[in-house]
């Protein structure tokens, strides 16, 4: 149980362009879904949290017009990255939290973005 | 404020040869603290949450264990596969206390 996907696992686009990064749970209800990025050897960076059916909210100095974050159903997020430039290269991880309770997250494998 | 220190930052270990990780915190009221294993390229992996002092938690090798200003992941006779960075978190009362504030992390290396 407790089972999160994200798709792609890994992107490569050009600078300038947009990716969408969908993150899902595949056996379980989220009111809550979390989006991180990752830098090597460094430990989890909270970007922002999304709550289904309202608007995200967004960590100090993530900027909310780039990593747009859509909540749309209990099972679905979507993070898209616009106008993304090399320094948005990352690796970027969802988690969800189970709509029935529980204070754990369950994270999805990542999705490695690479901007060229 | 609400902090997550863990140690040491990097530990080898031989097969078999037990250890503990450690993660010291300091918070304004402990809503919960959480063990995750993280492989490289992957997402962290759920082990335990633990919300009480002296409350103990077991699988397999692992057992996380909780003090009013510490925790300690202890791995008995480790296995290769074993090896990852685990990383520790904690919810507090203060500010938004959906998100879990996290430790750098300790990586662990079990050699056969």
């Amino acid at each position: 149980g407790a089972v999160v996907s994200q798709h792609p696992s890994w992107v490569i686009c050009k600078s300038g362009t947009s990716v969408k990064i969908e993150c899902r749970s595949l056996d379980f209800q989220a009111t809550t879904m979390f989006w991180y990025r990752q830098f090597p050897k460094q430990s989890l960076m909270l970007m922002a949290t999304s709550n289904e059916g309202s608007k995200a909210t967004y960590e100090q100095g993530v900027e909310k017009d780039k990593f747009l974050i859509n909540h749309a159903s209990l099972t679905l997020s979507t993070l898209t990255v616009t106008s993304a430039h090399p320094e948005d290269s990352s690796f970027y991880i969802c988690s969800a939290r189970d709509w029935i309770g529980g204070d754990e997250q369950y994270f999805g494998p990542g999705t490695r973005l690479t901007v060229t | 404020e609400d902090q997550v220190t863990q140690s040491p930052e990097a530990l080898r270990l031989q097969e078999g040869e037990s250890s503990s990780l450690n993660c010291s915190y300091t918070v304004s009221g402990l809503r919960g603290l959480f063990w995750y294993r993280q492989d490289p390229g992957k997402g962290p992996e759920f082990l335990f949450t633990l919300y009480s002092a002296g409350e103990e938690k077991e699988k397999e090798r692992l057992k996380a264990t909780l003090t009013k200003k510490e925790s300690f992941l202890h791995i008995t006779a480790p296995k290769p596969e074993d090896s990852a960075t685990y990383l520790c978190a904690l919810r507090g009362d203060a500010g938004n206390n959906r998100k879990l504030i996290w430790g750098l992390g300790t990586s662990l290396a079990v050699n056969p």
